[in-house]
C-alpha cells in the first residue's frame, strides 16, 4: 500500500538560511498535518490543511509557512533556520471526508531530520 | 490547554504482558490513539478509543474511561520487537489534529 513520503529524508542547514521540506500524502487522503518532534520529545503539532485550505494552526514559529497544492502534496517553508530548529519534522495524512474507517487515523511519513548548524 | 501523562519509561520481560498507561486533561474529546515509534522512525497507529471500553486488536487492547479520563495500553505476549516509545494521542473537539504525550520508553528484555 501507499504510503506518505516526505523529502529530502535528511536536510544540513546553516542558522540563517531557508529550508523546504516537502510531503506528499497517501492517494485519496485530503487533510496533510505537520509535526515537530526533538529530540527525546513527543511530536508537536504545527499547522494542517484540509482540501488546500490551512485547518487548524499550532505552535508553528512566524519563520515559518506552509501550503498545500493542488496535486494534495504540501511543503513547510522554514526561514531565517535557528539551532533550536534542529529535529524530525513529521507529515501524515488522513481521509476526513467519505472515511472508509471512523478513525480518521493519521498515517505517518518517514519523516525528514533537519540539523541546523 | 490539554495535558497528557505517561510514564517515561518500563521494562519487562519477553513473553510477559505490560501496561502503560495514559491520563489526560483537555478542553475537549474526540477520540484517544496510540501509536508505536521505534527510535528515528514515523509513528504508527496501533488503536483507537472514542466510546468507553476495551478495544482489541491481536496481542494489543486499548481501555478508556471518559469519565476518568484515563487510558491504557495493554501488550500481550511480548516480543523483543516491542521494545520501542508508545505514544498517547488525543484528539481535541472539533479538530483533527493529535495532541501527544510525553510517549512511554518500553524495553523488552529476554
Amino acid at each position: 500500500a501507499a504510503g506518505v513520503i516526505q523529502s529530502p529524508r535528511h536536510l544540513i542547514k546553516e542558522k540563517r538560511e531557508t529550508a523546504t521540506l516537502k510531503c506528499y500524502p497517501i492517494p485519496r487522503h485530503d487533510t496533510v498535518y505537520w509535526y515537530q518532534q526533538g529530540p527525546g520529545q513527543d511530536p508537536q503539532f504545527l499547522i494542517s490543511f484540509y482540501e488546500k485550505m490551512q485547518s487548524d494552526k499550532g505552535s508553528i514559529p512566524d519563520r515559518f509557512s506552509a501550503q498545500q497544492f493542488s496535486d494534495y502534496h504540501s511543503e513547510l517553508n522554514m526561514s531565517s533556520l535557528e539551532l533550536g530548529d534542529s529535529a524530525l519534522y513529521f507529515c501524515a495524512s488522513s481521509q476526513t471526508s467519505g472515511a472508509a474507517s471512523s478513525y480518521n487515523e493519521q498515517f505517518f511519513g518517514p519523516g525528514t531530520r533537519l540539523t541546523v548548524l | 490547554g490539554q495535558n497528557i501523562d505517561q510514564p517515561t519509561e518500563m521494562t519487562a520481560t519477553e513473553g510477559a504482558i505490560v501496561q502503560i498507561n495514559c491520563t489526560y486533561q483537555t478542553s475537549g474529546f474526540n477520540g484517544l490513539f496510540w501509536y508505536q515509534q521505534h527510535a528515528g522512525e514515523a509513528p504508527t497507529f496501533l488503536s483507537y478509543n472514542v466510546l468507553d471500553g476495551l478495544e482489541e486488536k491481536g496481542r494489543f487492547s486499548s481501555f478508556l474511561s471518559r469519565s476518568k479520563g484515563y487510558s491504557y495500553l495493554l501488550l500481550k505476549e511480548l516480543q523483543m520487537k516491542d521494545s520501542a516509545s508508545y505514544l498517547c494521542a488525543v484528539r481535541p473537539t472539533g479538530f483533527q489534529k493529535l495532541v501527544f504525550g510525553t510517549g512511554t520508553r518500553l524495553l523488552v528484555s529476554p
